[in-house]
């Protein structure tokens, strides 16, 4: 079965740290990608997504994303993260053919002040 | 205005009581989805509908019903609620079948 994965569970940075959360996908067909962040007690919110073309996207609030087919790989990033940025991080995966979204698991973050 | 909207933000119900929850969406989109997310923010889709029609209908018991009166409205009615039920219950929609979603606030269902 297609399966997304986020091997991260909780990252705990530093304000001003880089930040990258991976996200891995299990298809070897067509694929759209998205990351969504749930900031505590909201709805999910898209950040960012990548259909087709350049495979360096980039999203709101400073993040982007990396797609590397040949890894099956969307990884999220940020030079520098704030105190807002908490929340929680989803990557979730459209393959073609399917209409179905498929999210992973999470990635909890918390920026400390 | 809010893109997507869910009525009521909380609901707190007895086992065995049948409840609805209420969606609606401004943005003209074809496709609205519900999602259930757990206690530990696993995300998981239950029904899919592209223009009133069910495309996607996951794993899930037949307590639960969506309709679609029209393209703007995904309602969800669940029938003899479980302890098992208490969710967080997401609406979202998008402009097309495969495009980005956007999320409603959710509802907080609690069984007690």
């Amino acid at each position: 079965a297609q399966s997304v994965s986020q091997h991260n569970h909780h990252v705990i940075l530093s304000e001003a740290a880089s930040l990258e959360l991976g996200c891995n996908y299990s298809y070897g067909g067509t694929v759209n990608l998205f990351w969504y962040v749930q900031y505590p007690g909201q709805h999910l919110q898209l950040l960012l997504k990548y259909f087709s073309g350049d495979p360096l996207v980039k999203g709101i609030k400073g993040f982007e994303a990396e797609f590397i087919k040949s890894k099956f790989s969307f990884n999220l990033r940020k030079p520098s993260v704030q105190w807002s940025d908490t929340a929680e991080y989803f990557c979730a995966v459209i393959i073609s053919g399917t209409y179905k979204y498929i999210f992973g698991t999470g990635t909890r973050l918390k920026v400390l002040a | 205005d809010t893109a997507v909207s869910q009525t009521p933000k909380y609901l707190v119900t007895q086992m065995g009581n049948d409840k609805s929850i209420k969606c609606e969406q401004n943005l003209g989109h074809d496709t609205m989805y519900w999602y259930k997310q757990d206690s530990k923010k696993f995300l998981k889709i239950m029904f899919s509908y592209n223009n009133k029609e069910l495309i996607i209908n996951e794993t899930v018991p037949n307590r639960f019903s969506p309709k679609s009166p029209d393209k703007a409205h995904l309602n969800l009615h669940i029938n003899s609620l479980e302890l098992g039920d208490s969710a967080v219950y997401f609406c979202a929609s998008s402009p097309a079948l495969t495009g980005a979603a956007f999320f409603g606030q959710g509802t907080r269902l609690t069984v007690v």
